[in-house]
């Protein structure tokens, strides 16, 4: 069946530090692809999605580009800040469901 | 736009009794939420797709007459929690489907409500 395997954390990083966390996914067909971001104490917030192959999806200085022949979809972002610690969580969604399949989650926590 | 709420937030409550948890789409109808659990420091688990006006197809090894759920109206899904015992503490999310016309249907999440059977 789909799965997502995702890069484990936690991840400590100081602010201003180049952030790579790792995706990647097993599904037939054609998924969308997700990342989704959960800060202390609150829910799931969609941080950027890509539908298709070779799309980039990118929001809040967050980008990650759809790899068909990789079968990935890491995450980055060229400098972190302390407001970026949480859990992000690389997710899928078949082409023919709707259902969402959530990775593991990776704890990320950015030092002053 | 596209938001949705879950109530109560945080729950405590005996062991034996039964907890009703809410989902609303606030400014979208939404045929179609989902219902998943969230284990500390763990990953969101689906335990079941919630269908307005039918049943609710619940993922293997969920229990159906424990979590009962609910869709009576495009803007209303409840979870209730039956016979509540301290190992179904745990942190409830939802989420509802949004469908646009000539666009991908986009699940929005609720808040989450955090449950503590003692």
């Amino acid at each position: 069946g789909d799965s997502v395997t995702q890069m484990e954390g936690p991840v400590t990083l100081s602010e201003e530090a180049f952030l790579t966390i790792n995706c990647t996914y097993t599904a037939t067909g054609y998924p969308s692809l997700f990342w989704y971001v959960q800060y202390p104490g609150e829910g799931l917030q969609l941080l950027l999605k890509a539908t298709k192959a070779d799309d980039k999806g990118s929001n809040k200085g967050f980008e990650a580009t759809y790899r068909k022949e990789t079968t990935s979809f890491h995450l980055e972002k060229g400098s972190v800040q302390v407001s970026d610690s949480a859990v992000y969580f690389c997710a899928l969604r078949g082409s023919s469901a709707s259902k969402i399949i959530f990775g593991s989650g990776t704890r990320l926590s950015i030092r002053p | 736009g596209a938001v949705v709420s879950q109530h109560p937030s945080w729950v405590i409550c005996k062991s034996g009794t039964s907890v009703k948890i809410e989902c609303r789409s606030l400014d979208f109808q939404a045929t179609t939420m989902f219902w998943y659990r969230q284990f500390p420091k763990q990953s969101l688990m689906l335990m079941a797709t919630s269908n307005e006006g039918s049943k609710a197809t619940y993922e293997q090894g969920v229990e159906k007459d424990k979590f009962l759920i609910n869709h009576a109206s495009l803007t209303l899904s409840t979870l209730t929690v039956t016979s509540a015992h301290p190992e179904d503490s745990s942190f409830y999310i939802c989420s509802a489907e949004l469908v646009s016309a000539g666009a991908q249907e986009t699940q929005y999440f609720g808040p989450g409500t955090r449950l503590l059977v003692l």
